[in-house]
């Protein structure tokens, strides 16, 4: 069963303008939830992430918002820059890590 | 710091053969994880070993195997290869449990069934 979903397969925006991915989850168990970035041939690294008892973290240009009665959570990229195209994975974690199936990003200049 | 380290990169086999897959994690880092990635599934988590015992299991089917050496260093096989498990195949090593610690990731190893 997916216990973290990313129900949006591909997102295209602008240079300069804000992306949104969005991530949805199943488990109220989660305590600790990351954004994990993807280019190809390539694992994915690290980007963000956000304890359950906050709901906001930001990082630079990077922004995770977590809204845990409607157990969703969303990473804004504000400006978008060419350079951010890559796969974007949610991930949670309660024991084990869980992952959402990704979102492939593309910023067009 | 030498990062997370897989081979083969790539792997060709065909159905009702077996594979074995080499990870050797980021020194120092005693877990390693293993997951599945296809198109539209994203990543599967498959399993975790910790101090080379299996700590947490995913749901594979007994096909999928997995050690851990002393050294840290981890295999996974897979045994009577189907065509579905044509996969790339990625490992995480973290300080200790993945759970509650970041993980960083190979580059993974392609394998394709035919």
């Amino acid at each position: 069963d997916q216990q973290v979903k990313q129900n949006s397969p591909s997102l295209s925006v602008q240079e300069g303008r804000i992306s949104i991915l969005n991530c949805d989850y199943t488990n109220s168990m989660f305590d600790y939830f990351l954004w994990y970035k993807k280019y190809p041939a390539e694992g994915p690294t690290f980007l963000i992430s956000i304890s359950s008892i906050k709901d906001k973290n930001e990082d630079g240009r990077f922004t995770v918002f977590l809204n845990k009665s409607a157990k969703h959570l969303s990473l804004h990229i504000v400006p978008s820059q060419p350079g951010d195209s890559a796969v974007y994975f949610c991930a949670a974690r309660g024991g084990d890590m869980r992952f959402g199936a990704g979102t492939r990003l593309t910023v067009k200049p | 710091k030498a990062g997370v380290t897989q081979t083969p990169r790539y792997l060709i086999k065909t159905r009702g053969q077996q594979v074995t897959l080499s990870c050797s994690p980021i020194s120092g880092h005693r877990s390693v994880s293993w997951y599945q990635q296809t198109p539209g599934q994203g990543l599967q988590f498959l399993f975790e070993y910790f101090s080379e015992t299996q700590r947490n299991k995913g749901n594979f089917p007994g096909r999928f195997s997995g050690r851990q050496f002393s050294n840290s260093r981890s295999e996974m096989n897979v045994s009577t290869l189907e065509l579905g498990d044509s996969a790339l195949y990625l490992c995480a090593s973290s300080l200790r449990l993945a759970g509650y610690n970041e993980q960083f990731f190979g580059p993974g190893t392609r394998l394709t069934v035919l």
